[in-house]
């Protein structure tokens, strides 16, 4: 059972430019979290998916920034018009349910490290 | 919005010595969990603990729901140097998300 699959796992946009950030969450999984994560601090909380549905995007930016989760295939983060503030590692997790009951926990991807140059 | 203070920020122990450190909340949480990143590479999951007051060991790690549920803290004995990371804690409070916190970096000395 491979895990939680993000890619590209580097990423290097102008300004300007957009950025597509995949995950394939783990099999039989059908929750997906994005996480951002700047230099020497913890992962800061962006969107919550389930199939077809944004549940909760309290974390992300209001402008530029979108999220989707389609019935088929992965989930995808979308930065449009990167600035050098988006900089940063980009990680995705997915559970088979909710977090909150027992032994229903998180598995994060190996990140995908955005640089705009 | 919840913020969960970790500590300390960093440690510089040597090899065979016990680690301690902690996460403390603001607001309840009811669910904590340690996760350890491993530089370029996503947190991997140590424990997870459900109920307040819960105890739970995984190999040489010990970490504990505290009774408050403001708080958490996590023991690793016998130190090697493959303990070297982030530490990691987190917790579920309202709504289906975790919550980090700021980390703390662990070096072993050999």
């Amino acid at each position: 059972n491979a895990g939680v699959m993000q890619n590209p796992r580097h990423l290097v946009r102008r300004r300007g430019q957009e950025a597509r950030l995949r995950c394939s969450p783990m099999k039989g999984h059908s929750h997906v979290y994005w996480y951002r994560q700047l230099p020497e601090e913890g992962l800061k909380f962006m969107v919550y998916l389930q199939k077809e549905n944004i549940i909760d995007e309290s974390g992300m930016p209001k402008e530029r920034f979108s999220a989707e989760f389609p019935k088929e295939g992965p989930s995808i983060l979308r930065i449009q018009q990167v600035v050098r503030g988006d900089s940063a590692a980009y990680f995705c997790a997915s559970s088979p349910s909710y977090l909150q009951r027992p032994n229903t926990e998180a598995f994060f991807g190996q990140g995908t490290r955005l640089t705009v140059v | 919005g919840q913020q969960l203070n970790q500590s300390p920020q960093s440690m510089f122990i040597q090899e065979g010595e016990d680690v301690s450190m902690n996460c403390t909340s603001s607001s309840i949480f009811n669910t904590w969990l340690w996760y350890k990143q491993d530089p370029g590479e996503g947190p991997v999951l140590l424990i997870a603990l459900y109920k307040a007051g819960e105890l739970t060991s995984n190999g040489r790690l010990t970490a504990q729901f505290g009774i408050t549920r403001k708080d958490s803290f996590l023991n690793i004995s016998a130190s090697i140097p493959s303990d070297v990371g982030i530490y990691f804690c987190a917790g579920t409070g309202g709504g289906n998300k975790l919550t980090f916190g700021t980390g703390t970096q662990l070096k072993v000395e050999l």
